[in-house]
């Protein structure tokens, strides 16, 4: 298992634009979460998976965001209408619902809006 | 509301020595505590993670401790080397509200050759 895997590594776009960002996580992972990190700053929570269901959503996470994970196992994140201020580093981590609860994260989305 | 702490924001130290950053919680009602390393523009490399119940972690020559009633952590990098020059972050993950994270700002660490 390679840990945590994110796509893209950096992307690009216009103001008004959407964008999605994939997450797979460690495989045998129930737990899934999504941060977002601007420059100088801890991670902040956005959203939290336990298997497909979305059971915590921030209120960081406006309607321009949403978050999916079909099947249990990858997830995207999609913003619309992107914003200036949507610019930062977009972090997913998993962790194990049994036993320990370590949290690994993936090498982040770095999202600039121009 | 859970509040992280971590001072000092940035450490400059000469290779070799041993050093400390420090974390503290407003809450100590945690399921356990973790410590990371963040090199610049990349994802978080978990260090070590603290179960509540416990006082200390080790891995080789990094120590973390837990003071859980004081609201307190250290990381303890023993014989710092450049290569350790990174962002580290703690986090804890609260009792109420347990499936997230809550993070510090972290502390910017520069070991010089």
């Amino acid at each position: 298992d390679t840990g945590v895997s994110q796509d893209p590594r950096h992307k690009i776009t216009k103001r008004g634009q959407n964008v999605t960002f994939r997450c797979d996580p460690i495989s045998e992972h129930n737990r899934l979460y999504w941060y977002r990190q601007t420059l100088g700053q801890g991670p902040e929570f956005l959203t939290y998976f336990q298997n497909e269901a979305q059971l915590e959503k921030s209120r960081l996470l406006s309607d321009r965001f949403s978050a999916e994970r079909p099947k249990g196992s990858f997830s995207t994140l999609e913003i619309q209408r992107t914003e200036q201020g949507d610019s930062a580093m977009y972090l997913c981590a998993s962790s194990a619902l049994q036993g320990s609860t370590e949290a690994f994260f993936g090498q982040g989305t770095r999202l600039t809006v121009v | 509301k859970q509040e992280v702490t971590q001072i000092p924001a940035a450490l400059s130290v000469p290779e070799g020595e041993n050093l400390v950053l420090n974390c503290s919680f407003t809450d100590s009602a945690i399921y356990n505590l973790q410590w990371f390393r963040q090199d610049p523009g990349k994802g978080l490399t978990s260090l070590l993670l603290i179960q509540s119940s416990q006082r200390e972690q080790t891995s080789g020559r990094l120590n973390a401790s837990l003071d859980k009633s004081s609201g307190r952590s250290t990381l303890y990098i023993a014989a710092s080397q450049p290569g350790d020059s990174a962002t580290y972050l703690c986090a804890v993950r609260p009792i109420q509200g347990a499936q997230k994270l809550v993070f510090g700002q972290g502390t910017r660490l520069t070991i010089n050759p």
